[in-house]
């Protein structure tokens, strides 16, 4: 199906453990970009990427590392997963020239 | 550098009143503005948006919000509450007037809650 997938769905972690998040879309938007939600602050966006090979850090991103080999996808990797990384993570793609952002379903990570 | 305020965390209205959410942002660019809904798990979905051209404009399912300049506020309203308006609104700034990215932004999100 088209449109922006994000996998897993849910993901229970323990402390310092290495995770990845993935995302995946099939428009070949151009950009792509992570954000975090957490209660009281809203969305607040982690990284982003203009093309493949193209990314740069956007508010929150320390903790964080990402990738973006093809178009089409973006994980976000945890290297060290702490307790204040416990948030649902949303990732959105827009194509150039139009800002509306198209939001995949998110991943709510617990880390313990 | 942006900043988006919505005023209010929680917002209760019977069904069939009028809706008001409130939204001021901070700009240093020409904005973009936006409102997004999220219902319960589930991701963000585009109500409308403001880029430029008329200040009043309409959404999906019957929402709608003014760009006021002067008063660096983009309001989202609806006539009459429907109980499926229940959920969290989100409104946000990008920085596509003044890059090619569009990073968005947002506000700390509205609970709307319909009473019957």
């Amino acid at each position: 199906d088209a449109g922006i997938t994000q996998s897993p769905r849910y993901k229970i972690t323990e402390t310092g453990r290495q995770v990845t998040l993935m995302c995946h879309q099939t428009w070949s938007h151009s950009y792509m970009f992570w954000y975090r939600q957490d209660l009281g602050h809203g969305l607040r966006l982690i990284y982003y990427s203009a093309a493949a090979d193209i990314t740069d850090k956007g508010e929150v991103p320390d903790g964080y590392v990402v990738s973006r080999s093809k178009t089409e996808n973006f994980p976000l990797t945890l290297e060290s997963a702490t307790r204040s990384q416990t948030s649902v993570y949303f990732c959105a793609s827009s194509a150039v020239g139009n800002y509306e952002q198209y939001f995949g379903p998110g991943t709510r990570l617990t880390v313990t | 550098a942006q900043s988006v305020t919505q005023l209010g965390s929680h917002v209760s209205v019977s069904e069939g009143a009028l809706v008001l959410l409130r939204c001021n942002y901070s700009s240093s660019v020409p904005p973009y503005l936006f409102w997004y809904v999220q219902y319960p798990n589930q991701g963000l979905q585009l109500l409308l948006k403001y880029t430029t051209g008329a200040t009043l404009v309409k959404g999906i399912n019957g929402f709608e919000a003014e760009f006021k300049k002067s008063e660096t506020s983009f309001h989202l309203t609806k006539p009459s509450a429907h109980m499926s308006d229940a959920a969290e609104y989100f409104c946000a700034v990008s920085d596509a007037g003044g890059t090619s990215y569009g990073k968005l932004t947002f506000g700390q999100g509205t609970i709307l809650t319909v009473h019957p």
